[in-house]
């Protein structure tokens, strides 16, 4: 069974500072992908980046970063120059490819202070 | 990326009652995906929605009490029965993006009910 980890307190961050948001995974398929959404307030979940198991680079888009160490079956995403506007909850998430199903972690809460 | 709408946007109900939940695709897909969010939670798949078929539930999760219409490649409806408090949650419904070869989802706003 696939199972996503994120246990991480909420964590306030400094506008402009860099953040990392730690997310382990446990699966015994050695084909899946790792995934990164951003919930604020509203509620809409935004996909924000994506590792595959086999990538043999860490994944970037734009100021998200994923620090991707398959051996230790972690995922974490950077976050870098914090904005207010990134103030949300984010959510780790696996999917094992032939399965339907998209894991979710419990998620960590990210608060931007100016 | 794929354009999900979702209505109603929020609501409160009665316990007791039941609300149905539409979710329009912009696009044509083959599976549609219903989550969950109890308040403070994390996402819980609740069925795939393939069009044609009857969907299929994830573990605690049944027919009765959430049936799913899928009658066409850009539409699907989620109907929470009988509600109670524990009811009260975000329902958020995803696609696969059209084209993408790496799986990811793209959600709805989601519904946000309220049981009373």
């Amino acid at each position: 069974a696939q199972k996503i980890t994120q246990t991480q307190p909420g964590m306030f961050v400094q506008e402009k500072e860099a953040v990392t948001l730690d997310c382990t995974y446990d699966t015994s398929d050695p084909s899946y992908g790792l995934f990164w959404y951003k919930q604020p307030s509203s509620g809409e979940m935004i996909f924000l980046i994506y590792q595959g198991s086999y990538d043999q680079q860490n994944a970037t888009e734009g100021r998200y970063s994923l620090n991707f160490q398959k051996a230790r079956k972690s995922a974490n995403l950077v976050i870098s120059a914090s904005q207010l506007g990134d103030s949300a909850m984010y959510f780790c998430a696996m999917r094992v490819y032939g399965n339907n199903r998209l894991a979710f972690g419990k998620g960590n809460q990210v608060v931007v202070i100016p | 990326s794929a354009v999900i709408s979702q209505k109603p946007s929020r609501d409160i109900c009665q316990r007791g009652t039941s609300l149905t939940i539409q979710c329009q695709v912009d696009s044509q897909v083959t599976m549609m995906f219903w989550y969950r969010q109890q308040p403070g939670q994390s996402l819980t798949l609740i069925a795939t929605a393939n069009q044609g078929s009857e969907a299929t539930y994830e573990s605690g999760f049944v027919i009765d009490k959430f049936p799913i219409s899928r009658p066409n490649l850009t539409f699907s409806t989620l109907t929470v029965s009988n509600m109670s408090p524990e009811d009260s949650s975000i329902y958020l419904c995803s696609v696969e993006g059209a084209g993408q070869n790496t799986g990811e989802l793209f959600f709805g706003e989601g519904s946000r009910l309220t049981v009373l």
